[in-house]
């Protein structure tokens, strides 16, 4: 299995854009979790889909966040309108069934200027 | 609720000598712990777990780490560092499906 796959892996965007992450879970994985990290506050759960229903959305910083799971193959985490304190990299991680290990995308590094 | 503690921020140590990364928990459950180890510009990796079984876990690459219930720690270490294990380490606690980390420890291994 090619593992998590997230694209893009760089983002560099102006404030005020449309930014879309993208996420492919591994293939039977029932779970799909969104974090990110940033310098100052470490790694935060943003949210996280179960069966591709979003379960617990509660990490989510604000409005301009939000994140779908149309099939259980792809996810989404869009911010519009981008603001530059948004910089961070976003990990998408997946896992099988209740509890279990969570494997990690490579991250996505998103700069907004 | 649960946190994590790690309590080094940074870690140098020689290449050849033990490690020790230290991490108290918080939880209000007995935890699931883990390690996850980060190198640059990846992902994170698991190390290893602990969910009640043996309270010594073995991880890959060597590393291993004890829960100790009466002191809220989950330390990990290794006998003897490589230059390939400088990295940032990360101490988790699960509770249900969400992860709490830590802040991390850099681990710098010099030549």
């Amino acid at each position: 299995d090619a593992g998590v796959i997230q694209s893009p892996r760089h983002e560099v965007t102006e404030m005020g854009q449309e930014v879309t992450l993208r996420c492919k879970p591994i293939s039977g994985h029932d779970y799909l979790f969104w974090y990110r990290q940033t310098m100052m506050r470490g790694l935060e759960l943003l949210i996280y889909f179960n069966n591709n229903v979003p379960i617990d959305d509660s990490g989510m910083p604000e409005d301009r966040f939000s994140a779908k799971m149309p099939n259980a193959s792809f996810s989404t985490l869009k911010i519009q309108p981008s603001e530059p304190r948004d910089s961070a990299v976003y990990f998408c991680a997946s896992s099988s069934g209740q509890g279990n290990e969570q494997y990690f995308g490579p991250g996505t590094r998103l700069t907004v200027t | 609720a649960q946190s994590v503690t790690q309590l080094d921020s940074h870690v140098s140590v020689s290449e050849g000598t033990p490690v020790l990364l230290r991490c108290n928990y918080s939880s209000s459950y007995s935890p699931s712990l883990f390690w996850y180890v980060q190198h640059p510009n990846k992902g994170l990796q698991l190390l290893l777990k602990y969910t009640s079984a043996a309270t010594l876990v073995k991880g890959i690459n060597g590393f291993e780490a004890e829960f100790k219930k009466s002191e809220t720690s989950f330390h990990l270490t290794k006998p003897s560092a490589h230059m390939s294990d400088a990295a940032e380490y990360f101490c988790v606690v699960r509770a249900g499906n969400m992860l709490t980390f830590g802040g991390g420890t850099r681990l710098m291994v010099k030549p």
